[in-house]
């Protein structure tokens, strides 16, 4: 079974601030991770992947296959960063999609 | 591309009631998820799709729940009968195999309130 932790609900931190949101998953086999983020009143969208190994409006994600973790990092929080993010992970041949609960970041100005 | 398209947007209903929400894919995706969103559980998968087949329907609540696809452009997803704990955010979601990360795109969501 795969399953997607993100122990966070919710995340405050000052503007200009360093930002890391956790995320922990279990799979047995090579997941793809996610992170996804839904802005207030908008649709969920895709942040960034990690077999991109990309930067996103500032923010990186890199796969610890170690400690199975896919930690969302930004060195300097804006304000406009204020949103839900979900961390997502994609497996199996059928590439069954699994979310996390979510973390609520908010940024104070 | 219009994106994902889901009807309604909100709904309010009385416990009891059969509700149906609907979703209309991407054109060309083959993948159709539903998942269901709500400030206790987050993002729940309820149910997938793979060319109008169900592929896993582990994430259906319980038999009040069911869910269809009769074509690769269509799908619904209903509750009957409709209880309070029902309320929450329903999302459809859209994938092509193979795209690049195999993104998943979200419709806006019905917001279904059960009274």
């Amino acid at each position: 079974a795969q399953r997607v932790t993100q122990p966070e609900k919710l995340l405050s931190v000052f503007k200009g601030a360093p930002v890391e949101l956790k995320c922990n998953y279990s799979y047995s086999g090579s997941p793809e991770l996610f992170w996804y983020v839904q802005y207030s009143r908008q649709r969920l969208q895709l942040l960034l992947r990690h077999i991109s190994r990309e930067s996103i409006k500032g923010f990186t994600a890199d796969l610890n296959k170690g400690e199975t973790s896919f930690h969302l990092k930004k060195p300097f929080a804006q304000e406009e960063d204020s949103a839900m993010y979900y961390c997502a992970l994609s497996s199996g041949g059928y590439q069954k999609v699994t979310f996390g609960t979510g973390t609520k970041l908010q940024v104070i100005p | 591309d219009a994106g994902v398209i889901q009807s309604p947007r909100h709904e309010v209903t009385e416990m009891g009631q059969e509700v149906t929400l609907r979703c209309k894919p991407i054109s060309g995706h083959d993948y159709l998820f539903w998942y269901r969103q709500t400030m206790m559980r987050g993002l729940e998968l309820l149910i997938y799709f793979n060319n109008n087949v169900p592929i896993d329907d582990s994430g259906m609540p319980e038999d009040r729940f069911s869910a269809k696809m009769p074509n690769a452009s269509f799908s619904t997803l209903k509750i009957q009968p409709s209880e309070p704990r029902d309320s929450a955010v329903y999302f459809c979601a859209s994938r092509v195999q193979g795209s690049p990360g195999n993104t998943i795109y979200f419709g806006e969501g019905s917001w279904l309130t059960v009274v």
